[in-house]
């Protein structure tokens, strides 16, 4: 399974940090997805990254303002998000994927919501 | 970067009723396509993938076909927990990119 730590709320500018902890399974076999759902919106992919290795690749609309980094000792990945603005409110998934380049997700978070209010 | 678009966004159907979403891609991606569903408040679950593989423990009810740009997921007979957003992605490339989403209700 994948956790998540809790619920956050952030100023416009700042910077947020979520963690991913997987457990159950081969956690450098795997690659971690974040994705990200606005209210009542849909789902917006930002980012891949190799636990194993700490390679990265970002959407596009993403890049500059995400930084992922993990931690190999307790199997845990971490999102930062930062220049945090009002439309970044949302909730963040992270979720399994089996290849680099291509794949579907068969594990996800259980989700972390961000807030970004002054 | 491939845009995905489902149809409809939303439909209302009796128990029991064979439901059938589009999803249509901008150019070929294969059979890179899989489909999750939402339920409301609840984490994405992944239902079919490679375009009509069915993702173990989903009800036999669920099916996927199609390849290229066009693809559907049908439910055979609609059940109240299938009440739910369905969305489609598209894994091809290094981007992952997902339809809007079509929200199913019962009549």
């Amino acid at each position: 399974q994948l956790v998540q730590s809790g619920a956050e709320v952030s100023e416009p500018g700042a910077s947020v940090r979520i963690s991913c902890k997987g457990s159950g399974y081969s956690f450098n076999r795997y690659f971690v997805h974040w994705v990200r759902q606005a209210p009542g919106r849909g789902l917006e992919w930002m980012a891949i990254t190799n636990p194993s290795g700490g390679s990265t690749n970002y959407a596009q609309k993403f890049q500059g303002r995400v930084t992922m980094t993990r931690d190999m000792s307790t199997n845990t990945v971490y999102m930062q998000l930062g220049s945090l603005r009002s439309d970044d409110t949302a909730v963040y998934y992270c979720a399994r994927g089996a290849t680099w380049t291509s794949g579907w997700w068969d594990y996800w978070g259980q989700g972390t919501l961000v807030t970004v209010s002054s | 970067d491939i845009q995905m678009t489902q149809s409809p966004s939303s439909l209302s159907a009796s128990v029991g009723d064979r439901v059938t979403i589009t999803c249509r891609a901008r150019q070929g991606i294969g059979n890179y396509l899989a489909w999750y569903q939402q339920k409301p408040g609840k984490v994405p679950e992944l239902l079919i993938y490679s375009a009509s593989t069915l993702q173990s423990g989903v009800p036999s009810r669920f099916s996927g076909s199609g390849s290229g740009t066009e693809f559907t997921l049908t439910i055979s007979s609609l059940q109240p927990e299938d009440v739910a957003t369905y969305y489609c992605q598209k894994y091809s490339s290094a981007q992952w990119t997902f339809g809007q989403g079509t929200k199913v209700e019962i009549k």
